[in-house]
């Protein structure tokens, strides 16, 4: 069964940084591409980043493009957010997701999605 | 502007067919038949229900489908059910972009 856990959320000050990490597990990690999507409430979802399944790749929403990374460890089956500069609209449940096809780009569409770890940032 | 429109809401009575549209309003995507749609309940995360316009992923009940048309794509859902009022989402993608539309929230009367 394929399961993926996010962990890392919380609350942070504007200009602060968070880790999000994701744990997967019940397919092969290391030939699947992997996202993270966010969930406003006003903004509904949206596609924040991608990394390919060997990791050379990476993709990012202009909204944030410099300020985030996503990086992959496929010896521990995780892959995570490095989120720096945070904004108050970064504030979000961000989803952890798996593409569906095999060593394919980033783009969708996803068939497992973790339960969402959650992003406060407030002063 | 939103690339994928959605209307807010829709409704029907059990055992009814309902149709959410999705308009696709980028011409860069309109003409790729990468449109997938998502199922979300309150307090859960999406479950993908229709992938590449017409596909449905194994346990997902065939009373959903899904059909494209020049910009449009659209989902039907046959035999409404209780269980499915929940928020529905469709999704495209190009150049390793991923977009979505506002979301539809659908209400069994």
């Amino acid at each position: 069964e394929v399961q993926l856990v996010e962990s890392g959320g919380g609350l942070v000050q504007p200009g602060g940084s968070l880790r999000l990490s994701c744990a997967a597990s019940g397919f092969t990690f290391s030939t699947y591409a992997m996202i993270w999507v966010r969930q406003t409430p006003g903004r509904g979802l949206e596609w924040v980043s991608g990394v390919s399944a060997s990791g050379d790749s990476t993709y990012y929403a202009d909204s944030v493009k410099g300020r985030f990374t996503i990086s992959r460890d496929n010896s521990k089956n995780t892959f995570h957010l490095q989120m720096n500069s945070l904004r108050v609209e970064d504030t979000a449940m961000y989803y952890c997701t798996k593409e569906l096809w095999q060593n394919h780009v980033p783009q969708g569409p996803f068939d497992h999605w973790g339960q969402g770890t959650l992003v406060t940032v407030s002063a | 502007q939103s690339t994928l429109t959605q209307p807010a809401s829709v409704s029907g009575s059990p055992g009814q067919s309902i149709t959410i549209s999705c308009t696709i309003t980028s011409s860069d995507i309109a003409g790729y038949n990468y449109v997938s749609w998502y199922q979300q309940h309150p307090g859960k995360a999406p479950r993908l229900i229709i992938f590449d316009v017409t596909n449905r992923p194994s346990g997902v009940s065939d009373r959903f489908s899904g059909f494209k048309s020049d910009n449009t794509a659209s989902l039907t859902i046959s035999g409404l059910q209780a269980e499915d009022e929940a928020e529905y989402y469709c999704s495209s993608a190009l150049f390793g972009s991923t977009f979505f539309g506002g979301g539809t929230s659908l209400t069994v009367l």
